[in-house]
């Protein structure tokens, strides 16, 4: 199985901030990954998918990166709405998702 | 507009079985293969399993958590995903959420309490 390794577990940002979080596989994924944004109380939301193309709908400040066994999730610029937990998914083998980065306001 | 909708949580003793309903509109079912992801409160997401689509034999597969326990059917004829849970543990409460193959699509979920 693949093991997505996700950091930082959760982080203090402020509006206006550029905030950076990774993922990295315990092997080779291509570019067969995802990311989530949830809020409380609400189901994933796809940001990104194959590891660095924009959801249709999603602002153009988030952006993905990455390629293997790293990949990256930017915001440019952190807005209000962005306070959320991101999550990280690899669907090359069975599917498996990283651990969580909450980002709180600081 | 692409809907998926779960049904089915409720609360069941430890040892007790339960069968969550996912009703699927908007794509086209047949051709897809859909997922079980849950979530237990305060906790990360975990993938449960999957089946294919009659493509691919309706083959399943599962997280070694669930295997032997949990089951996904499906009814192409009627759009729906199922997920039966056996011998239900007090470590499977969570959010249950059905989800399309591609991740895209998720359901709003359903809650499945395990306690005595």
């Amino acid at each position: 199985d693949i093991r997505m390794t996700q950091s930082p577990s959760s982080l203090s940002a402020s509006v206006g901030d550029r905030v950076t979080i990774t993922c990295r596989a315990s092997q080779g994924i291509r570019n067969d990954l995802g990311w989530y944004q949830q809020k409380p109380g609400k189901a994933p939301k796809r940001l990104i998918y194959a590891a660095s193309s924009l959801q249709s709908g999603v602002p153009s400040r988030f952006s993905g990166s990455g390629s293997g066994t790293e990949f990256t999730l930017t915001i440019s610029s952190l807005q209000p709405e962005d306070f959320a937990t991101y999550y990280c998914l690899q669907h090359n083998s069975y599917p498996s998702f990283g651990g969580g980065t909450k980002v709180e306001i600081k | 507009e692409v809907q998926l909708v779960e049904s089915g949580g409720g609360l069941v003793q430890p040892g007790g079985s339960l069968k969550l309903s996912c009703a699927a509109s908007g794509f086209t079912f047949s051709g897809s293969a859909m997922h079980w992801v849950r979530q237990a409160s305060g906790k990360g997401l975990e993938w449960v399993g999957r089946i294919r689509s009659k493509a691919n034999s309706y083959a399943t597969e599962y997280a070694a958590s669930v295997k032997g326990r949990f089951t996904i059917s499906r009814d192409d004829s009627k759009n729906m995903a199922y997920l039966q849970m056996n011998s239900l543990k007090t470590e499977d409460t969570a959010v249950y959420y059905c989800v399309i193959t591609t991740f895209d699509y998720w359901g709003q979920g359903t809650l499945v309490t395990v306690s005595s």
